[in-house]
């Protein structure tokens, strides 16, 4: 199957920095690509979906501005966590879907922990 | 609304013991259901799926039909290994989004 690479798959960092998550598909054009977080014993939770070229559609409580994302390419999305605290420390994940598949690729998942 | 409620874990089986995670969906319209996996490390991958009622979705021994009467969507497998150690989530695609469930780990000892 296609191939979807997230990086980096862990990440500490300080109280008040910013942190950027990268996705990108390896072997397809990614036309759409969702963003995931999930908090310990609950389910993934789409934060926001984003289009090549257009600005990301965040699901309601999801705070734009803490959470940027970038779909500059067909092949990359960006997730920056800005000015990171406590309770942002999460599993995010992303996945990426061709144009008119029926089926999304995940990627590996990002473990941040902000102390 | 959709949501998804999975079986909790974790789950700690024998080699060759059979495997049941329970799903159950609440979706309106007519939803895709799903079985992904995650193994350590790695992100989720289709495990099976199955596009409408009475589909029986199959992969590596492992089985799920869709049931609409009793809205589940329940994991089989006759006989585990232990490769198949793994996080499993259930998850329903209706429109363009996805709804997963919290996810069951499985862990088969030798």
């Amino acid at each position: 199957g296609a191939v979807v690479s997230q990086h980096p798959s862990w990440v500490i960092c300080k109280s008040g920095t910013s942190v950027k998550i990268e996705c990108r598909s390896l072997d397809f054009q990614a036309t759409t690509m969702f963003w995931y977080r999930q908090f310990p014993k609950q389910s993934l939770m789409l934060m926001a979906t984003s289009n090549e070229g257009s600005k990301a559609t965040y699901e309601q409580g999801v705070e734009k501005d803490k959470f940027l994302i970038n779909h500059a390419s067909l092949t990359l999305s960006t997730l920056t966590v800005t000015s990171a605290h406590p309770e942002d420390s999460s599993f995010y994940i992303c996945s990426a879907e061709a144009e008119g598949a029926s089926e999304a690729f995940f990627g590996q998942g990002t473990r941040l922990t902000v102390v | 609304g959709n949501s998804v409620t999975q079986m909790e874990g974790p789950v700690t089986l024998s080699e060759e013991a059979f495997l049941t995670i329970n799903c159950t969906y609440t979706a309106t319209g007519y939803p895709s259901l799903f079985w992904y996996v995650q193994y350590p490390g790695e992100g989720l991958q289709l495990l099976l799926k199955a596009t409408k009622a009475d589909d029986k979705g199959s992969n590596k021994g492992f089985e799920a039909t869709y049931r609409k009467e009793t809205t589940s969507f329940h994991l089989e497998k006759g006989s585990v290994q232990v490769s198949d150690s793994a996080v499993y989530f259930c998850a329903l695609l209706t429109g363009n989004q996805f709804y997963f469930g919290t996810g069951t780990s499985l862990t088969v000892i030798p």
